[in-house]
């Protein structure tokens, strides 16, 4: 089955920095990679996704992208917020998101003041 | 609309015991998906049922077990409780093939 990598797993920033985490999978066959966001003590929330099809997709401060060669797929936060402090996941597909995701362990993000 | 609903949200038992988790679904959602989160293995996968049909099952041992009602509730239950069961069991629904809304989970803490 497929294997999801995360790393860090665990980020410090400044804010006002740049921060960037990445993921590499194993499933040649995976094709939907969606990103979550969990703020302490609440659920997962999707941030953003990107399909197979697409090599990267911005939404406003926040960018994905993939390089299906080396089976890997990064996440990008520009100009960091306090309020971007939380746990972040990876997950990989390869049936579109439609009958579960594989996940990897998550990376903490700080934002320093 | 109403979003994710787990019940109970927390609950305690001992080890040999078994436990039922209760999810339902966003009206109109079909897909629930279920996934356990522990700090040091992150959100694992389960199983993921659509109109009443389990269409893919995580590395879990058989103690593990779901099923969907036609209503697109779904429970989830867990045998012969070990200490190693304790987490936060995540429920999920979908509409289409994508996007995760996840309750706020079922905390289960195993004596």
């Amino acid at each position: 089955g497929e294997n999801v990598e995360q790393h860090p797993s665990t980020l410090s920033v400044q804010e006002g920095d740049s921060a960037v985490i990445k993921c590499t999978y194993s499933d040649s066959a995976s094709n939907y990679f969606p990103w979550y966001k969990q703020e302490l003590g609440k659920r997962p929330q999707l941030i953003i996704d990107i399909r197979s099809n697409v090599g990267e997709k911005k939404d406003q401060r926040i960018a994905v992208t993939l390089n299906k060669t080396a089976k890997h797929f990064s996440l990008h936060i520009t100009e960091t917020q306090p309020e971007d402090s939380a746990v972040y996941f990876c997950a990989a597909s390869p049936s579109g998101g439609a009958d579960g995701l594989t996940f990897g362990k998550g990376t903490h993000l700080i934002i320093q003041p | 609309k109403a979003g994710v609903t787990q019940t109970p949200r927390y609950l305690i038992k001992t080890r040999g015991q078994q436990v039922t988790l209760s999810c339902s679904p966003i009206s109109g959602h079909r897909s629930v998906s279920w996934y356990q989160q522990t700090p040091g293995q992150g959100l694992q996968f389960l199983f993921e049922y659509f109109s009443e049909t389990q269409r893919n099952k995580g590395n879990f041992p058989g103690r593990f077990s779901g099923r969907q009602f036609s209503n697109s509730r779904s429970e989830m239950n867990v045998s012969t409780l070990e200490l190693g069961d304790s987490a936060l069991y995540l429920c999920a629904s979908s509409l289409a093939p994508g996007e995760l809304f996840f309750g706020e989970g079922s905390r289960l803490t195993v004596l």
